[in-house]
């Protein structure tokens, strides 16, 4: 069965410090990992996939099978950065349905 | 990627009665999904509509309560019927699209 855990429903940085979110996933076949972020008063928007390998407002994710983890990065936090984040899941065969982590409230402070 | 235009944004509906909502996306796509986020809940697959042939439902979801339309390549509907406080979610409607997944702007809905 598919199933991605986010073990943090809240995180609370400084501004200027390390993030990083955890994710960690369990899938049978071969998984694409996201993560997709949620401002306030926002849709939903993907921050980033695996497969293309992108940095995406600083953000890094990378995917390790070994661990089963696809943690999300940023070594320095910015104000504008605090949302809700989501890691999520398919299969990589087309287009198939996502399944989403529980999610995590990033606040940052100043 | 496909930009989706879902509405409405929110209502409010009496419990017993059934809202539609529509998501217009614009580029042909096979697949459209519709989501449901309950209050401080994460994102939950309600079914997966292909054009021309009848949704998947994921368990715990059922047509007769969920009934979705996908009358073409760019549009789908999803309607909930007899409505419940319980039913009291956001849904999304989402689409893949190059191995992207877009979603809708979600459709807030409060039953009374």
């Amino acid at each position: 069965a598919q199933r991605v855990t986010q073990p943090e429903k809240l995180l609370s940085v400084f501004k200027g410090a390390p993030v990083e979110l955890k994710c960690n996933y369990s899938y049978s076949g071969s998984p694409e990992l996201f993560w997709y972020v949620q401002y306030s008063r926002q849709r939903l928007q993907l921050l980033l996939r695996h497969i293309s390998r992108e940095s995406i407002k600083g953000f890094t994710a990378d995917l390790n099978k070994g661990e089963t983890s696809f943690h999300l990065k940023k070594p320095f936090a910015q104000e504008e950065d605090s949302a809700m984040y989501y890691c999520a899941l398919s299969g990589i065969q087309g287009a198939q349905k996502l399944v989403f982590g529980q999610g995590t409230r990033l606040t940052i402070n100043p | 990627s496909a930009v989706i235009s879902q509405k409405p944004s929110r209502d409010i509906c009496q419990r017993g009665t059934s809202l539609t909502i529509q998501c217009q996306v614009d580029s042909q796509v096979t697949m459209m999904f519709w989501y449901r986020q309950q209050p401080g809940q994460s994102l939950t697959l309600i079914a997966t509509a292909n054009q021309g042939s009848e949704a998947t439902y994921e368990s715990g979801f059922v047509i007769d309560k969920f009934p979705i339309s996908r009358p073409n390549l760019t549009f789908s509907t999803l309607t909930v019927s007899n409505m419940s406080p319980e039913d009291s979610s956001i849904y999304l409607c989402s689409v893949a699209f190059n191995y992207g997944y877009t979603f809708g702007s979600g459709t807030r809905l409060t039953v009374v």
